[in-house]
């Protein structure tokens, strides 16, 4: 089946703007993950959702980074009012359930913010 | 913050050479994975270990664990140029745990033809 899907590939905006970032995970999928991977920080946890539970937000770095997973499936990262330093590449990943699984992800969404 | 460390940053080597790279982390962990990046995109699996496992194998790949150092190795054989890549490892802590993954600087490899 199809694997980790996310949109778009490439997103260039102006600071100050917000962005939305797309993940489609694979079909069955209940734990999805979103990480960020810059050059200064490396890869790094931002948020995690499994099934109905109350997502895990402790890896956002300020309130202007939000996610939701609509229907158990697709989610969305914004990014508000974006700055230089959110330029980087955010991944997402799934994973049929949680902790004990293996993480297939996306190809990811290069961000950069001028 | 990253909780693993891996070394080395960088490694150049002739293609059918091995490659061996080394990972340590710091908290108790309930597996740890191994992970390919290419041109800085998608992460690809390469293979899981879990704790109570020491040693796995998936084609040319050979992975260790020592949980008493908290440090684990992945070995290539017979290296192909097309295994030129940036190599990550990534924990998944204990009980309780979300299964969030954490990510060491990862191991730049060079296999030159």
């Amino acid at each position: 089946g199809a694997g980790v899907s996310q949109s778009p590939s490439n997103k260039v905006t102006e600071k100050g703007k917000d962005v939305e970032l797309r993940c489609d995970p694979i079909s069955g999928h209940t734990a999805l993950y979103w990480y960020r991977q810059s050059l200064g920080q490396g890869l790094e946890f931002l948020i995690y959702f499994q099934g109905n539970s109350a997502p895990d937000k402790s890896g956002l770095p300020s309130d202007r980074f939000s996610a939701e997973r609509t229907g158990g499936s697709v989610s969305t990262l914004t990014i508000q009012r974006t700055q230089q330093e959110d330029s980087a590449v955010y991944l997402c990943a799934s994973s049929f359930q949680r902790g004990q699984e293996t993480q297939y992800f996306g190809p990811g969404t290069r961000l950069l913010v001028l | 913050s990253q909780q693993g460390e891996e070394d080395p940053q960088a490694l150049s080597i002739q293609e059918g050479e091995n490659a061996t790279m080394n990972c340590s982390y710091k908290t108790s962990i309930n597996n740890l994975q191994w992970y390919r990046q290419n041109s800085g995109r998608g992460l690809v699996h390469l293979i899981l270990i879990r704790s109570n496992e020491r040693e796995k194998h998936s084609g040319r790949l050979r992975v260790t664990l020592d949980t008493s150092k908290k440090s684990s190795s992945l070995l290539i054989t017979a290296s192909r140029a097309a295994d030129t890549a940036s190599y990550f490892c990534a924990t998944s802590r204990g009980s309780g745990n979300t299964g969030k993954l954490i990510f060491g600087q990862g191991t730049t490899l060079q296999v030159k033809p």
